[in-house]
């Protein structure tokens, strides 16, 4: 079992639906992470949360949209998706930013439909 | 764009032989190196890590060796199984030090 808990572990949405991805950690970690990784390949890096802070934005589309309501939370609200961001969306925590070691969730299957 | 070269793509090995994984990087101010094990359906899950002051660390069977002045570093697993088959991604940090840039990943397979 991970310490990063991730919910729901598989989602199927319409393009016009909104929806949300959550995550939790409870090892008192100050920096929070979303990534995104597609079959066979790298996870790539989404968001960055510091001290509930947004700090890094990987020119992601609007139609992702984090919010970090504790320092335990972290959500990735979701709306008017494409088929193309069908993925896995991982979520990390580590204890601060900087050189951390990095502790992933198993993810949610996010399939757009 | 900084990047960490991977190498091999794939890989199969014969149970109990030595699974040899190499990366390459470039930005000489990274000073963390950590190795990740994914298997499907699962998130990356932390294998081993090594920071530019030591040459090796070893844990059970997995070894990784650095190579500072060629900025390489390569994961060893020794006595490969059929349970290690998996994805492993090796890492480094951004040029920030605020995130992890990956790898494209290995896929072994160890035959038995």
């Amino acid at each position: 079992d991970t310490e990063v808990t991730q919910t729901p572990k598989h989602l199927v949405m319409g393009m016009t639906n909104k929806k949300s991805l959550k995550c939790e950690q409870h090892m008192g970690h100050r920096a929070m992470y979303w990534y995104k990784q597609k079959a066979k390949k790298p996870p790539e890096l989404m968001f960055v949360y510091s001290y509930e802070k947004l700090s890094i934005n990987e020119s992601v589309p609007s139609r992702f949209s984090p919010e970090c309501p504790n320092s335990s939370l972290l959500n990735l609200h979701l709306h008017a998706l494409q088929p193309e961001d069908s993925a896995l969306y991982l979520c990390a925590s580590s204890q601060a930013l900087g050189n951390q070691p990095q502790h992933f969730g198993d993810g949610t299957r996010l399939s757009i439909l | 764009q900084q990047q960490v070269k991977q190498s091999p793509q794939s890989l199969i090995v014969q149970k109990g032989g030595i699974s040899i994984i190499n990366c390459a990087y470039e930005n000489t101010a990274f000073d963390y190196f950590p190795w990740y094990q994914q298997f499907p359906g699962k998130g990356p899950a932390l294998l081993i890590a090594i920071r530019p002051d030591v040459s090796e660390k070893k844990e059970g069977r997995f070894t990784i060796s650095f190579n500072k002045s060629a900025k390489q570093f390569s994961l060893h697993i020794m006595d490969s199984q059929p349970g290690d088959s998996a994805t492993y991604f090796c890492a480094a940090p951004n040029q920030a030090g605020t995130a992890l840039i990956f790898g494209k990943g290995t896929t072994l397979s160890v035959s038995s």
